[in-house]
């Protein structure tokens, strides 16, 4: 069974871009979660989809935002990038969210010059 | 509010000695669940273990073991006999009962030396 994957692995931006990642979940994985992991904030939840709805989200500014599609698959934005932005950002996925344990992909490594 | 706490940054062993990662958590829920992640250098979490808040009984997988006591919010990871493959950076997290997101620790980096 194919575990979660992201793409781009690696990405370079230049402030005030815009970013788009992408997250495929295990197959049968209707929960997708997107986390940003820094070396000062550590590991931060952004939000959480399922069925296509946002079902929580966490506290990061609205230019952050995500999405899911009927498939399952899940995209998160950054629009107007700061350098504070760069990060590894990591999803996961689980069967439904409620619990469940999640499974990681290997993460998206961005960096905003 | 939800906070995890993991005291130690860093934890440097030689191989084959124990070693015992803290986790110390706050929470108002009274169900909750916990678990421990690995984050090796390739920067992928693995998941090892989740918890819910009314089962106690400590848990060995293997080399393995944790410790959960609700009476003092902790719940230890300890790996015995470590080997260098061990070398990584461990998460506590918490997760509430009826929230979809996990509030991790600030992660405890083990470096096990041959």
């Amino acid at each position: 069974k194919a575990g979660v994957t992201q793409t781009p692995r690696y990405l370079i931006k230049t402030r005030g871009q815009q970013v788009t990642l992408s997250c495929s979940p295990i197959s049968g994985h209707r929960s997708v979660s997107w986390y940003q992991q820094t070396p000062g904030q550590g590991l931060q939840f952004l939000f959480e989809y399922f069925s296509e709805t946002q079902r929580n989200k966490g506290n990061f500014p609205g230019r952050f935002s995500g999405r899911q599609f009927s498939n399952s698959r899940s995209e998160m934005n950054v629009s107007t990038l700061e350098l504070g932005d760069s990060a590894l950002y990591l999803c996961a996925s689980s069967t439904s969210g409620r619990r469940d344990e999640q499974f990681f992909g290997p993460g998206t490594r961005l960096t905003v010059l | 509010a939800q906070k995890v706490t993991q005291a130690q940054t860093e934890i440097s062993v030689v191989e084959k000695e124990d070693v015992t990662l803290d986790c110390v958590y706050e929470t108002r829920d009274t169900t909750y669940y916990l678990f421990w992640y690995k984050q090796p250098p390739s920067g992928e979490l693995v998941f090892l273990i989740r918890r819910n808040s009314f089962d106690e009984q400590n848990e060995i997988s293997g080399r393995y073991s944790w410790n959960f006591q609700k009476s003092t919010s902790s719940f230890n990871f300890t790996i015995t006999a470590s080997q260098v493959v061990d070398s990584a950076v461990y998460f506590c997290a918490l997760a509430p009962p009826n929230d979809y997101k996990l509030s991790f620790g600030a992660g405890t980096t083990v470096t096990v030396r041959a």
